[in-house]
C-alpha cells in the first residue's frame, strides 16, 4: 500500500518567513508533484520532480522553489512566504509506467498553510 | 491547449436519484481520462480511470471523443457519495502530469 506523508497538517507563518513543506513516499516512485489546492481553482502543479534532483516548472512556480536529494523525500519550499500562499499544499507520486492502464497518482493528505 | 472544464462547482441531489458529474476536455490525440474524489478530511484518490472501462462504488463514465467529454455517472446517489469530484487529464508529450479540472462538489441529501 502506498504511502505519502507530508510533515505537517496545519502550518501557521508570518509574511517574509522561508517556509519548508516536506513529503516522504515510501514505493520507491520516480515522480514526485506538488500542487496548491485552492476553493473554485482546483489543483494546480507548482513542481514536478521526475528523479533525484530533477525537476520541471509547473503552471504556478513563482514564488515557489524545490529540492529533491533523496529519492523518496520532495520539498517545497517558499522562499519568502506570502499572503497569497495561504493554500492547501499536496503532495503526489507516481511510478514512472509505461502500462497506461495502470497510471496512478498518490497524494498526500496535505499541508494547510496560513500566512499572516 | 490541453485543458479540462468541470461546469458545475456545485451539485446536490437526492439520495436515490441519478447523479452525472460534468467533464470536458481539449486535447488532440488520444486522451487518457480519470477521476479523482475527496471525501471529508481524507487524502485524494483515485475513483476511475477511463482506460479501464471500470465501474467503482457503482460509478461508471464513458469517454466521448465526439463531445469530448468523460461525464462521470451514478445511477442512485448514496449519502456516502458526498465529496469533491476532480476530473484529470494525463498531459501529452510523454510527461506524466495531470491537468486536473476545478472540480465540482457533490452533495447526496436525505
Amino acid at each position: 500500500d502506498v504511502k505519502v506523508t507530508q510533515s505537517s497538517r496545519y502550518l501557521v507563518k508570518r509574511t517574509g518567513e522561508k517556509v519548508f513543506l516536506e513529503c516522504v513516499q515510501d514505493m520507491d516512485h520516480e515522480n514526485m508533484f506538488w500542487y496548491r489546492q485552492d476553493p473554485g481553482l482546483g489543483l494546480r502543479l507548482i513542481y514536478f520532480s521526475y528523479d533525484v534532483k530533477m525537476k520541471e516548472k509547473g503552471d504556478i512556480p513563482e514564488g515557489y522553489s524545490v529540492s529533491r536529494e533523496k529519492k523518496e523525500r520532495f520539498s517545497l519550499i517558499l522562499e519568502s512566504a506570502s499572503t497569497n500562499q495561504t493554500s492547501m499544499y499536496l503532495c503526489a507520486s507516481s511510478l514512472r509506467n509505461e502500462d497506461r492502464a495502470t497510471y496512478e497518482q498518490y497524494f498526500g493528505p496535505g499541508t494547510r498553510l496560513t500566512v499572516t | 491547449a490541453q485543458r479540462v472544464t468541470q461546469p458545475e462547482k456545485l451539485l446536490s441531489v437526492f439520495k436515490g436519484a441519478p447523479v452525472e458529474l460534468k467533464c470536458n476536455y481539449s486535447y488532440s490525440g488520444s486522451p487518457e481520462l480519470f477521476w479523482y474524489v475527496q471525501y471529508s478530511r481524507q487524502r485524494l484518490q483515485l475513483l476511475l480511470r477511463h482506460i479501464s472501462r471500470e465501474s467503482i462504488k457503482g460509478f461508471t463514465a464513458d469517454l466521448n471523443k465526439g463531445e469530448t467529454s468523460f461525464h462521470l455517472k451514478k445511477p442512485f446517489a448514496q449519502e456516502e457519495d458526498s465529496a469533491m469530484y476532480y476530473c484529470a487529464l494525463l498531459r501529452q508529450g510523454g510527461s506524466e502530469k495531470l491537468v486536473f479540472g476545478k472540480g465540482t462538489k457533490l452533495t447526496v441529501n436525505p
